[in-house]
């Protein structure tokens, strides 16, 4: 069974630092999304991350995927309060079906 | 382009009863997939329909069935209700073909008295 697991779970961070969530899962897949979730909101597409060392980047916001290490990192640059949100990534498994982290709630102080 | 569209957006049942929700995806997907959310369980895969066939399906009770209609629109139905199905649910919409992005709803809010 795919295990997608985020750390840290909960994180706070000053306005203007760097830092970078995690996300590890168990099984070969070549499809990583991450996705950011407002509350009570929905979720909204970040990133599509489909080969091994790909990287994109939006804003203040990157993210890569290394397969072999079955690792993708989201970083966060010079954080705004505008980026407080709770963070998932998702593994592809299968057609269309995702498979979630347990999601990192981001606070941003300013 | 309009987004994927679910209705109703908050539902109120009590215990056994049934519930039906929907969901219209982004014109031109043919792919509807179902999660339910949960703060204990996160964020679970219940079903995708792809052209009005189950193509995937997650490690939910029986109790909890879907469908898809030749317009691409899906229906989830929950019938004889727990408390332990109250929770966000939120379909997604994508064109279906391998590696590829899916767009979220607003999702549904249910909650089970």
């Amino acid at each position: 069974e795919l295990k997608v697991e985020q750390n840290p779970l909960f994180l706070s961070m000053q306005e203007g630092k760097n830092y970078t969530i995690y996300c590890n899962y168990s099984t070969t897949s070549d499809r990583l999304y991450w996705y950011r979730q407002d509350p009570g909101k929905s979720l909204e597409s970040l990133f599509v991350l489909l080969s091994n060392g790909a990287v994109k980047q939006e804003g203040r916001l990157m993210a890569s995927l290394d397969t072999k290490a079955r690792l993708s990192t989201l970083h966060i640059t010079a954080a705004v309060h505008d980026l407080s949100a709770t963070y998932f990534c998702a593994v592809g498994f299968g057609n269309e079906k995702l498979t979630f982290g347990t999601g990192t709630r981001l606070t941003i102080i300013p | 382009k309009a987004g994927v569209t679910q209705t109703p957006r908050y539902l109120i049942k009590t215990r056994g009863q049934q519930v039906t929700l929907s969901c219209s995806p982004i014109s031109g997907h043919r792919s509807v997939s179902w999660y339910q959310q949960t703060p204990g369980q996160g964020l679970q895969f219940l079903f995708e329909y792809f052209s009005e066939t189950q193509r995937n399906k997650g490690n939910f009770p029986g109790r909890f069935s879907g469908r898809q209609f030749s317009n691409s629109r899906s229906e989830m139905n929950v019938s004889t209700l727990e408390l332990g199905d109250s929770a966000l649910y939120l379909c997604a919409s994508s064109s279906g073909q391998y590696i590829n992005e899916q767009f979220f709803g607003p999702g549904t809010r249910l909650t089970v008295l």
